[in-house]
């Protein structure tokens, strides 16, 4: 079992809507859980952390994390083509400093 | 936030010879690690370069041949050794700072 697990895609929405992305993890002493974005060529930038369970947002970004059933996940609301990317789950292993990364769900925003 | 900096950005190198990639980040931070990218693949953690101390490597990954060096709190160095086709990948520093870690723009190495 992949200590965090992403479906791949890639997942394409149209303008306008909201777009939805899981990520799974295996550790359940898992702290601390991230979303980046990567552009192709480009390296990831983070785009939201998210420690306790329930809802977290930030503008047309919103993190849910729920522990219990070791889920955490990103939607998008008002997708944009711009938001067109790579969506890397990412967690920290045991609680501690060490960042374990997902495969990434590639996303296509269609104009 | 904290700013990174890698160079090279991009480099194309012969078979049988070693990179060093240098990381430098504008602020004092404790924990540094190193990722690789390889084409169409996530992120994969190399080792963590602690400032002091050897070096902390992940299952696959051996010192000899990814030296790592941490002379102080704000640069770190890794050298790709021996180097084959199959090490052509994206190299990317890290720092971590507070409890996100942010990334530098990445090392994009070719090996012919």
């Amino acid at each position: 079992q992949k200590e965090v697990e992403q479906n791949s895609g890639p997942l394409s929405v149209p303008e306008g809507a909201i777009a939805s992305l899981n990520c799974t993890y295996s550790d359940r002493g898992s702290q601390s859980f991230f979303w980046y974005r990567q552009y192709s060529g480009k390296s990831p930038e983070l785009i939201m952390f998210i420690y306790s369970n329930g809802d977290k947002e930030d503008g047309r970004f919103t993190a849910q994390l729920n522990k219990a059933s070791q889920y955490v996940s990103l939607l998008i609301r008002d997708s944009q083509p711009s938001d067109s990317a790579t969506y890397l789950c990412a967690v920290n292993r045991g609680g501690g400093f060490k960042t374990i990364f997902g495969a990434g769900t590639r996303l296509f925003v269609k104009a | 936030s904290a700013v990174i900096s890698q160079k090279p950005s991009r480099d194309i190198c012969q078979r049988g010879t070693s990179l060093t990639i240098q990381c430098q980040v504008d602020s004092q931070v404790t924990m540094m690690f190193w990722y690789r990218q390889q084409p169409g693949q996530s992120l994969t953690l190399i080792a963590t370069a602690n400032q002091g101390s050897e070096a902390t490597y992940e299952s696959g990954f051996v010192i000899d041949k990814f030296p790592i060096s941490r002379p102080n709190l704000t640069f770190s160095t890794l050298t790709v050794s021996n180097l084959s086709p199959e090490d052509s990948s994206i190299y990317l520093c890290s720092a971590h700072l507070g409890n996100t870690i942010y990334f530098g723009e990445g090392s994009w190495l070719t090996v012919v």
